[in-house]
């Protein structure tokens, strides 16, 4: 079955420096997000994006994030000048159509020291 | 705004007892609702879904009815086994379950022991 992917499983990044979290969504699949969880706390909606541009994002999308579909591909979230507070676990999800389900990559770790 | 409130974990339990992992919602409009699971080193999957009120989701025995005048979505299942230890989430999306963003409860840890 076709799977969301995610790299780095775990990355680890000196506050200040800017970090590139990488996702392949599935093939077919036109919208695409990212979530993330901060350890103990909920999972949080960050932006969703569709047809090469962000369909929404949360508050907590601020300046220092970004999203770029670079390729075919590809779907990247950067962060430009991680802070502390940005350590937690960041999901990449895709689905076929607005009302489809999401399906979810296994998450990347970020822990900024 | 949208919110969901589900039981705090660990919910430890032996194998095939009963669960019931609560989960409420607040909500404008009508939200469709969700369970997510999350095993250990994977990512979130869909598990099951209702789209409107007095629908039942279900999926791999488990259950949970979209309940409108308790505002509840509660987990159920008869007969739990090791391999259902794991992370599940509540979530609700006012706009179909897809794109602009679901609304999750944090998450509640699910142990079963053998």
């Amino acid at each position: 079955e076709p799977e969301v992917t995610q790299t780095p499983s775990h990355q680890v990044t000196q506050m200040g420096q800017e970090v590139i979290l990488r996702c392949v969504p599935i093939s077919n699949h036109l919208y695409f997000y990212w979530y993330r969880q901060i350890l103990g706390q909920k999972v949080e909606f960050l932006v969703s994006f569709y047809n090469n541009e962000i369909s929404e994002k949360s508050e907590i999308f601020d300046d220092q994030f970004s999203v770029e579909r670079p390729d075919g591909s590809n779907f990247t979230l950067k962060i430009r000048s991680t802070k502390l507070e940005d350590s937690a676990m960041y999901f990449c999800a895709s689905s076929e159509a607005p009302n489809s389900p999401l399906h979810f990559g296994n998450g990347t770790r970020l822990t900024v020291t | 705004g949208n919110s969901v409130t589900q039981m705090e974990g660990p919910v430890t339990l032996s194998e095939e007892a009963f669960l019931t992992i609560n989960c409420t919602y607040t909500a404008t409009g009508y939200p469709s609702l969700f369970w997510y699971v999350q095993y250990p080193g994977e990512g979130l999957q869909l598990l099951l879904k209702a789209t409107k009120a007095d629908d039942k989701g279900s999926n791999k025995g488990f259950e949970a009815t979209y309940r409108k005048e308790t505002t509840s979505f509660h987990l159920e299942k008869g007969s739990v086994q090791v391999s259902d230890s794991a992370v599940y989430f509540c979530a609700l999306s006012d706009r179909g379950g897809g794109a602009d963003g679901l609304t999750f409860g944090k998450g509640t840890h699910l142990i079963i022991q053998p």
